[in-house]
């Protein structure tokens, strides 16, 4: 059974500060893995996919990358700004699944002016 | 595409009342699915579809959430008779397959269900 975890549950940053979110995954076996952004009492927007066969992926000031064999994929936020104040979502997909997204708890972001 | 289109973006109902979500996938995506959101619980996958067929629902609470998908445009999750701890947001996803690649989950921007 796949299981997500993220950890910090939570971060608060200066403005300008470059910052690192985790996501841990138990099964090797995904599809790919998805970096999601939710607003408080917005839906979910996606950052970022990475496909299984890939080991990072590009968005602006966005780098995620994948690591299969330990189960890890990071989120880099280069700059941060206020604007990046939201709750992050990963979530990965089990490959013999049908492709459910199975997502963490989140990492709430608190980027302070 | 307009992305997923869910309603309505609100309910508030009371106990015991039926409660019908509705979810418009994005053109093209053979696979919907329905989500709960909770601050207790997050995010749980509560069904999913492949080509309008329901292929795992483990994740359905009880016999009073049913879900359909009578064509690959639409979807339905009905709550029947609803109860308080139903309260929650209720979200609507689709993405597609491409042989052995699947495409980014897009996310509707959800239905927040009160049952009071």
């Amino acid at each position: 059974k796949q299981e997500v975890t993220q950890i910090p549950a939570a971060l608060s940053v200066p403005e300008g500060e470059n910052l690192v979110l985790n996501c841990s995954f138990t099964d090797s076996a995904i599809y790919n893995l998805q970096w999601f952004r939710q607003d408080p009492g917005k839906g979910l927007t996606s950052l970022l996919l990475i496909q299984s066969s890939q080991r990072e992926q590009t968005s602006g000031r966005l780098n995620a990358s994948l690591d299969k064999s330990s189960g890890r994929s990071t989120l880099y936020i280069a700059a941060s700004q206020p604007g990046d104040s939201a709750t992050y979502l990963c979530a990965a997909p089990p490959y013999n699944q049908g492709g459910k997204l199975i997502f963490g708890q989140g990492t709430e972001l608190s980027v302070k002016p | 595409d307009a992305g997923v289109i869910q309603s309505p973006r609100h309910e508030v109902t009371e106990m015991g009342q039926e409660v019908t979500l509705r979810c418009k996938p994005i053109s093209g995506h053979d696979y919907l699915f329905w989500y709960r959101q909770t601050m207790m619980r997050g995010l749980e996958l509560l069904i999913y579809f492949n080509n309008n067929v329901p292929i795992d629902d483990s994740g359905m609470p009880e016999d009073r959430f049913s879900a359909k998908m009578p064509n690959a445009s639409f979807s339905t999750l009905k709550i029947q008779p609803s109860e308080p701890r139903d309260s929650a947001v209720y979200f609507c996803a689709s993405s597609q397959i491409y042989g052995a690649v699947r495409t980014e989950a897009f996310f509707g921007q959800g239905t927040r269900l009160t049952v009071v």
